[in-house]
């Protein structure tokens, strides 16, 4: 139950669009789609970004956006605003348990 | 409004137990329920799930054997008893509902468990 790999940081203008990875194994993000990614503001509860790769819930707006290639699972934040600086998680389901990435803090410059 | 409300966290020495509990209140509690938990200044982690009806329960391998998960479906409540408590326990415990099984859509505010001697 090894934590998924994402970078520290990552950062861009307003405006620009930034990715974040997440990487697994075939166990948990490669083998199935059941990949999701939650928002954190400080102090706050995680919010649910997209799920099942690349659905979106009802409320988050279009530019958050998901997809996946073999272990690897990516979040693409379009046209980023300064709401969205925050810490990013993904997670992915490993067969009977669920696994969460290491986290990915985003700069908006 | 959909919430879900955590309670009973708290400061308990190395070897202890606590019980946590999560009050669902806006919606039909028949989801799949999750304990996750975050410690200061770390990354999530997922601790337990259980299914609709609490026939089926998971476990991290960091807990298993220590934690239980339960729920009270007439009470719309979950719950996670937490035994021989050690200090990387120490974190806050978000209770959450899973839309399926992995998608957590509704998160409490969490509970505050401290591990200390």
């Amino acid at each position: 139950q090894s934590a998924l790999t994402q970078p520290p940081s990552a950062s861009g203008s307003p405006g620009q669009s930034v990715t974040i990875s997440c990487t697994g194994t075939s166990s948990d993000v490669g083998g199935y789609n059941y990949v999701s990614w939650y928002q954190q503001h400080p102090g706050k509860a995680p919010k649910l970004l997209i799920y099942e790769v690349s659905k979106r819930p009802s409320g988050v707006p279009g530019r958050f956006s998901g997809s996946k290639s073999g272990n690897t699972a990516s979040l693409t934040v379009s046209g980023l605003q300064a709401e969205d600086e925050a810490d990013y998680y993904c997670s992915s389901y490993a067969g009977s348990n669920i696994v969460f990435g290491t986290g990915t803090k985003v700069t908006v410059l | 409004e959909v919430q879900l409300v955590e309670s009973g966290g708290g400061l308990v020495q190395p070897g202890g137990s606590l019980r946590l509990s999560c009050a669902a209140s806006g919606f039909t509690f028949n989801y799949y329920m999750h304990w996750v938990r975050q410690a200061p200044g770390k990354g999530l982690v997922w601790v337990s799930d259980i299914n609709t009806d609490g026939t089926i329960t998971n476990y991290a391998d960091s807990v298993k054997g220590r934690f239980t998960i339960s729920r009270d479906n007439a009470k719309s409540t979950l719950y996670l008893q937490m035994n021989s408590l050690r200090a990387e326990d120490t974190a806050l415990y978000f209770c959450v509902r899973s839309r399926g099984e992995t998608a957590f859509d509704i998160w409490g505010q969490g509970t505050m468990v401290t591990v200390s001697s």
